[in-house]
């Protein structure tokens, strides 16, 4: 168990609809990032938050935004969904060291499953 | 920009066999390089990694070395077991972003056969 929570595990949806994914990163981590996995296009990085502040912003489409709340939970909304949209989201947090950024271990939630049908 | 190359899946072994998945990448400044693993059904774990050049990552028998004259970070473990099958993500952090992202490679799939 990474320590990161992802709900829900699985989506199923229609074209044209609004969605929202949670996730819950360890205890203690401050940063949160968001990736797309998906067949053609493998594992994308799409946005990351630092502490309730947009960090870097990655291949993510104006339909998708995201957030960090004050207790540090994320919420990535996925609108005007198209079939393309279907995809595994993970969310990763970390502690995000301000003395070695590139040192950060990134630990992994088990994903939500999105289908648009 | 940066990027991850691996080799291409699927790759079938039999049991106790030798492992060798390519990764090479291109990237500026100093990344920290990663191997991941997802076992079917769940999400990405941290298998190994390795910040500066010559730099050996090892973990359950799995190893890597970060070879900045080659730019690769092979990975490599001597004797596989089915519990191994899985897909593995070869990765790197561009220190120079000041963000810690992560670029992956497109994964490599890996079957042990008893």
């Amino acid at each position: 168990d990474s320590g990161v929570t992802q709900t829900p595990k699985h989506l199923i949806t229609a074209t044209g609809q609004r969605v929202t994914l949670r996730c819950s990163p360890r205890s203690g981590d401050l940063s949160v990032y968001w990736y797309q996995q998906s067949l053609d296009q493998g594992l994308q990085f799409l946005i990351q938050y630092y502490n309730g502040e947009e960090r870097a912003k990655g291949n993510i489409l104006e339909r998708f935004s995201a957030q960090q709340f004050p207790d540090l939970h994320s919420e990535l909304n996925l609108s005007s969904l198209e079939l393309g949209d279907s995809a595994l989201y993970f969310c990763a947090s970390s502690v995000l060291d301000g003395t070695s950024l590139a040192k950060n271990i990134q630990y992994f939630g088990a994903g939500t499953r999105l289908s648009v049908l | 920009g940066n990027s991850v190359t691996q080799m291409e899946g699927p790759v079938t072994l039999s049991e106790e066999a030798f492992l060798t998945i390519n990764c090479t990448y291109t990237a500026t400044g100093y990344p920290s390089l990663f191997w991941y693993v997802q076992y079917p059904g769940e999400g990405l774990q941290l298998l190994l990694k390795a910040t500066k050049a010559d730099d050996k990552g090892s973990n359950k028998g799995f190893e890597a070395t970060y070879r900045k004259e080659t730019t690769s970070f092979h990975l490599e473990k001597g004797s596989v077991q089915v519990s191994d099958s899985a897909v593995y993500f070869c990765a790197l952090s561009d220190g120079s972003s000041n963000t810690g992202k992560l670029i992956f490679g497109q994964g490599t799939t890996l079957q042990v056969k008893p």
